[in-house]
């Protein structure tokens, strides 16, 4: 099935400091791949997802980049807020377990943001 | 305030013992997922359903079960429960559940197995 790897897993900048979060995947059928921000006690939420037809998206301080020939994936958060400290998790669209392809995710990055 | 909605909030119970989680989609979605996630894990698909029938399956125990109603709500069944099952459990929805959409997360349930 799908495996997805992230790293860091935790990272700390300061105010203003660019962040960056990688992840790859191994099934290299994967077609779909989201991010999703998780704030303390709170449910994730998506920010910002890019399909395999494309190699890169932004939305303001967001962008994400795909690399289908290496299977990775990266998110990019510039001029870092205090308000964007929280667990980011990426995901892919691959096959779980069975036959059916669901979004398996990366272990999380815990992003600190210092003012 | 995703619009999905998650009962209860916090359960406690102890092991050998049953519990049922509730999930209400967003109004219009037709797809549920739930998702386990333990500290400091990441989140772990368990199963999806639309529409009423199962499409698909993650690593669910044989211990847990569940289902989708015909108003569309769903229900998770952790029986036998162990000390390992305590975690956050969420639910999701989306419109068509293809796995391409933006599924929309509830709050959770904090389950804690004593």
């Amino acid at each position: 099935g799908e495996n997805v790897e992230q790293h860091p897993s935790t990272l700390s900048v300061q105010e203003g400091d660019s962040a960056v979060i990688k992840c790859t995947y191994s099934d290299s059928a994967s077609n779909y791949f989201p991010w999703y921000k998780q704030e303390l006690g709170k449910r994730p939420q998506l920010i910002i997802d890019i399909r395999s037809n494309v190699g890169e998206k932004k939305d303001q301080r967001i962008a994400v980049t795909l690399n289908k020939t290496a299977k990775h994936f990266s998110l990019h958060i510039t001029e870092t807020q205090p308000e964007d400290s929280a667990v980011y998790f990426c995901a892919a669209r691959g096959i779980s377990s069975g036959s059916a392809r669901q979004l398996t995710f990366g272990s999380g990055t815990q992003l600190t943001v210092l003012p | 305030d995703s619009g999905v909605t998650q009962t209860p909030k916090h359960l406690i119970t102890a092991t050998g013992q049953r519990v049922t989680l509730r999930c209400s989609p967003r109004s219009g979605d037709l797809s549920v997922y739930w998702y386990q996630q333990s500290l400091d894990q990441g989140l772990q698909f368990l199963i999806q359903y639309y529409n009423g029938e199962e499409r698909a399956k993650g690593n669910i125990l044989e211990r847990f079960s569940a289902q989708q109603f015909p108003d569309l709500h769903s229900e998770l069944n952790l029986s036998s429960l162990e000390l390992g099952d305590s975690a956050l459990y969420f639910c999701a929805s989306s419109v068509e559940g293809t796995g391409e959409e933006t599924q929309y997360f509830g709050p959770g349930t904090r389950l804690l197995v004593l």
